[in-house]
């Protein structure tokens, strides 16, 4: 692994049914990030982590849960997918919060 | 509320020189980023101010003025690969990025 990877690539999900976006580093940063991209509009955050048992509320929490159990791994859970879910998911990663953000390939993620 | 506003779209010749434009209204300010990203890609770190002036990156350069919430990026001797969107982030009081829409760049021959 170099850097930063999320899985799946892209996912075709039925409204109401749960999935669990993943993300992993193996730069041993601290602070981890989701972000959703839609058309039109900048990356909006969905939540973050600045260390390992920590998390906290972005800009666009609703919907969505997170956990941090260890540095390298940063899930992201949609309890139950609506349409207006639909988007890109990016997962960052940086040393610290005042540092420099790196992002992963991105989730494209479709909800019917 | 927080704001980040630039272009939506621009057109340069390849060869030419281009400024991407950015300006910001945002609940403090911890630095400017500019990150670009191609189509289907992720976003990738171009350049950073923190301080007032001019940073110079190769063919790429940006300029911070904090007085005037405002930021550029330059881009000089383009090439047909510098086509993408290019993207303005502020770090706010929190330490969390607003990111502005982003600035589609189109290059032609």
């Amino acid at each position: 692994i170099a850097g930063i990877t999320q899985a799946p690539t892209s996912q075709i999900l039925a409204a109401g049914r749960r999935m669990t976006l993943r993300c992993t580093q193996d730069m041993r940063h601290n602070a981890m990030y989701w972000y959703r991209q839609d058309l039109g509009l900048g990356l909006r955050l969905i939540h973050y982590s600045n260390t390992a048992g920590t998390t906290g509320k972005g800009e666009v929490p609703d919907g969505y849960s997170v956990s941090r159990a260890n540095t390298d791994d940063f899930p992201l859970t949609l309890a139950s997918a609506v349409p207006s879910q639909t988007s890109v998911y990016f997962c960052a990663s940086s040393d610290s919060e005042s540092d420099t953000q790196y992002f992963g390939p991105g989730t494209r993620l479709t909800v019917l | 509320g927080q704001n980040i506003d630039q272009p939506t779209e621009m057109t340069a010749t390849e060869g030419a020189i281009v400024q991407i434009n950015c300006t910001y209204q945002t609940s403090g300010f911890n630095g400017l980023f500019w990150y670009q990203q191609h189509a289907g890609e992720a976003p990738t770190f171009l350049s950073y101010n923190v301080l007032d002036g001019l940073e110079e990156k190769g063919r790429f350069s940006s300029f911070l003025s904090r007085s005037k919430g405002y930021s550029y990026l330059l881009l000089k001797e383009l090439q047909m690969k510098d086509s993408a969107s290019y993207l303005c982030a502020v770090r706010d009081s929190n330490y969390q990025l607003i990111w502005g829409a982003g600035t589609k760049l189109i290059i032609k021959p």
